[in-house]
């Protein structure tokens, strides 16, 4: 069974662009979790969804969103870039999201905003 | 205070030898992971816990509930354990959002 695919694996912007980031989760899993990776606040939660519904959300500002298709698939997008916004960008899909499960993560997003 | 405190931070260890690295945290979970992150930043998930000790090859991860504690061993450690080590939990209910320790950096040297 494929992995958690994430696209594109690298990404350079400009302060003020917006960017999208895509997740493909393991076949058959309904759920994926978004977070943040950054040298100086380590991993943290951005969003998570289910079935197409945001379930739960990190503390991030606005500029921060997303969404899940039909298909399972999210998109994150983070709108007026910023330079702190530099990070690696995780997607982990399980299959549901209603009990406690194991977690399957992507390679990552590796976004540099200069 | 970060509710998911690891320690050490940092550990350098001889080929061979036993390790160990803990986690406390100061919150009710469901669950508690443990995952292994190498250079280049995958992460794979190494074990779930909620209660007593599950053992994978040469890994062990064991849970104390009532303590807040959780630890990872490594039995005779190999320079491809080199990574960081995270320790992440659950708080429970309808959610897989994790909560992350800031992890420990293992150099394995031969």
């Amino acid at each position: 069974k494929a992995g958690v695919t994430q696209t594109p694996r690298y990404l350079i912007k400009t302060r003020g662009q917006q960017v999208t980031l895509s997740c493909s989760p393991i076949s058959g899993h309904r759920s994926v979790s978004w977070y943040q990776q950054t040298p100086g606040q380590g991993l943290q939660f951005l969003f998570e969804y289910f079935s197409e519904t945001q379930r739960n959300k990190g503390n991030f500002p606005g500029r921060f969103s997303g969404r899940q298709f039909s298909n399972s698939r999210s998109e994150m997008n983070v709108s007026t870039l910023e330079l702190g916004d530099s990070a690696l960008y995780l997607c982990a899909s399980s299959l549901e999201a209603f009990r406690r499960e194991e977690q399957y993560f992507g390679p990552g997003t590796r976004l540099t905003v200069t | 205070k970060n509710e998911v405190e690891q320690s050490p931070q940092n550990l350098t260890a001889q080929e061979g030898e036993f390790i160990t690295i803990n986690c406390s945290y100061s919150v009710g979970i469901s669950a508690l992971h443990w995952l292994q992150q190498h250079p280049g930043g995958g992460i794979v998930s190494l074990f779930m816990l909620s209660s007593g000790k599950k053992k994978h090859g040469r890994l062990i991860a064991t849970i104390n509930i009532q303590e807040k504690h959780s630890s990872l061993h490594i039995t005779a450690s190999h320079p491809r354990d080199s990574a960081v080590y995270i320790c992440a939990v659950n708080r429970g209910g309808a959610t897989n959002k994790l909560i992350f320790g800031t992890g420990t950096l293992l150099a394995v040297q031969p």
